[in-house]
């Protein structure tokens, strides 16, 4: 059964840094691409970035480009998100996903994400 | 990269059918075949309805259905149930190699 488990939310100043993590198990992690997909209270989803399965090709978008990076170390089948400079319209549900096709380089969809870890940004 | 458009709000009564749109440009919805549509119920995490425009995951009722025409990709919604009533958005990988979400749909069961 494949699971994702998102942790490392919480509550941080503005400016502030943070990591999340996605520990995955259930599939050959390596071989997937990923990505972290984030959703402010109320609001609609929006892609944050995605890495390819080897860890060689990362993506963001424009909104994290510079502040976010986003990694993986596929010896522990564990999906990473470093959040520099943080910001208040930074806060957020973050969700780890795992696309659906096999060996893809990029992340076209998500066909399993995890439960999501809050993350707030406030003085 | 702006979202892509949905209609705010899709209504239909138990048993009929409804669509809902979502309109891109030629760099994302028009560009490629890597549509998506995400079906989300309050408090839960997105789920996978259709992918690549009209394909099902496993598990998916056929009664979703998915299209494309030019810049607008369409998910369809048939013999509509009372579980059905949720958020539902689209999402499409863009030629900057990013994805980008639709503005989202709620869909109310009358």
């Amino acid at each position: 059964e494949v699971q994702l488990l998102e942790s490392g939310g919480g509550l941080v100043q503005p400016g502030g840094s943070l990591r999340l993590s996605c520990a995955a198990s259930g599939f050959t992690f390596s071989s997937y691409a990923m990505s972290w997909v984030r959703q402010a209270p109320g609001k609609g989803l929006e892609w944050v970035s995605g890495i390819s399965g080897s860890g060689g090709s990362t993506f963001y978008a424009d909104s994290v480009k510079g502040r976010f990076t986003i990694s993986r170390d596929n010896s522990k089948n564990t999906l990473y998100l470093q959040m520099n400079s943080l910001r208040v319209e930074d806060t957020a549900v973050y969700y780890c996903a795992k696309t659906y096709s096999l060996y893809s380089s990029s992340w076209y969809g998500g066909d399993y994400w995890g439960q999501g870890t809050l993350v707030t940004v406030s003085s | 990269q702006s979202a892509l458009t949905q209609p705010a709000s899709v209504s239909g009564s138990p048993g009929q059918s409804i669509t809902i749109s979502c309109t891109g440009t030629s760099s994302d919805v028009g560009g490629y075949n890597y549509v998506s549509w995400y079906q989300q119920h309050p408090g839960k995490a997105p789920k996978l309805m259709i992918y690549e425009v009209s394909d099902r995951p496993s598990g998916v009722s056929n009664r979703f259905s998915g299209s494309k025409s030019g810049n607008t990709a369409s998910l369809t919604i048939s013999g509509l149930q009372a579980e059905d009533e949720a958020d539902y958005y689209c999402s499409s990988y863009t030629s900057s190699s990013t994805n980008v979400f639709g503005t989202g749909t709620k869909v109310t069961v009358l």
